[in-house]
């Protein structure tokens, strides 16, 4: 099974609009991260946030917000009021336990339109 | 911080011929990781250290890899001889393991083709 799952191939968005993208994540450890990256067409890979199987409340990081729903196992990432520049992919990213070991999505291509 | 770095950004070279990616990680940090990205793929994870000691090296695709990381700030990843099919994004990427987050930190990845 898929560790991590990101459904969405690609997303529009209109600028200043909210966008809300999916990832699902299995383990049946009860420690675990999740990590969202962007990767913008210039290549590099930038991380954006991180939330904590333990962590009581959602993360937040500007006007990125991760909606965490342990019980559907869950870890969607929001970007509030969208610009130009979050056009990009983004890939929501699992490490499990104690270990050193990084699950990524496939990513999903996100487009911001004026 | 410089973050991570690597080198070159760019390579072009023939078939056969063989390629070093080199990578400095941020200093401090106690785990390496190195990935490639194509289309087809994705992101696949080739190996990873701690502490300067390689844990997985199960996605190395064959002998023609091989990786090492003889210091705490310095790695490279060799392709020999190198083919078309080597053609990717060569990421390498750094974290402190033990920490809470324990953010895995990229660099600007290594553009590789291979002709």
């Amino acid at each position: 099974a898929q560790k991590i799952t990101q459904t969405q191939p690609g997303m529009f968005v209109q600028e200043k609009e909210a966008v809300t993208l999916d990832c699902t994540y299995d383990t049946s450890d009860p420690s675990y991260g999740l990590f969202w990256y962007k990767q913008p067409s210039s290549g590099e890979m930038i991380f954006l946030i991180y939330q904590g199987s333990y962590d009581q409340q959602n993360a937040t990081e500007g006007r990125y917000s991760l909606n965490f729903q342990k019980a559907r196992k869950s870890a969607n990432l929001v970007i509030s009021a969208s610009q130009l520049g979050d056009s990009a992919m983004y890939f929501c990213a699992m490490r499990e336990g104690t270990g050193n070991q990084f699950y990524f999505g496939t990513g999903t291509s996100l487009t911001v339109i004026p | 911080d410089a973050g991570v770095i690597q080198s070159p950004r760019h390579e072009v070279t023939e078939m056969g011929q063989e390629v070093t990616l080199r990578c400095k990680p941020i200093s401090g940090h106690n785990s390496l990781f190195w990935y490639r990205q194509t289309m087809m793929r994705g992101l696949e994870l080739l190996i990873y250290f701690n502490n300067n000691v390689p844990i997985d090296d199960s996605g190395m695709p064959e002998d023609r890899f091989s990786a090492k990381m003889p210091n705490a700030s310095f790695s490279t990843l060799k392709i020999q001889p190198s083919e078309p099919r080597d053609s990717a994004v060569y990421f390498c990427a750094s974290s402190l393991y033990g920490s809470g987050a324990n953010v895995l930190t990229f660099g600007a990845g290594s553009r590789l083709t291979v002709l």
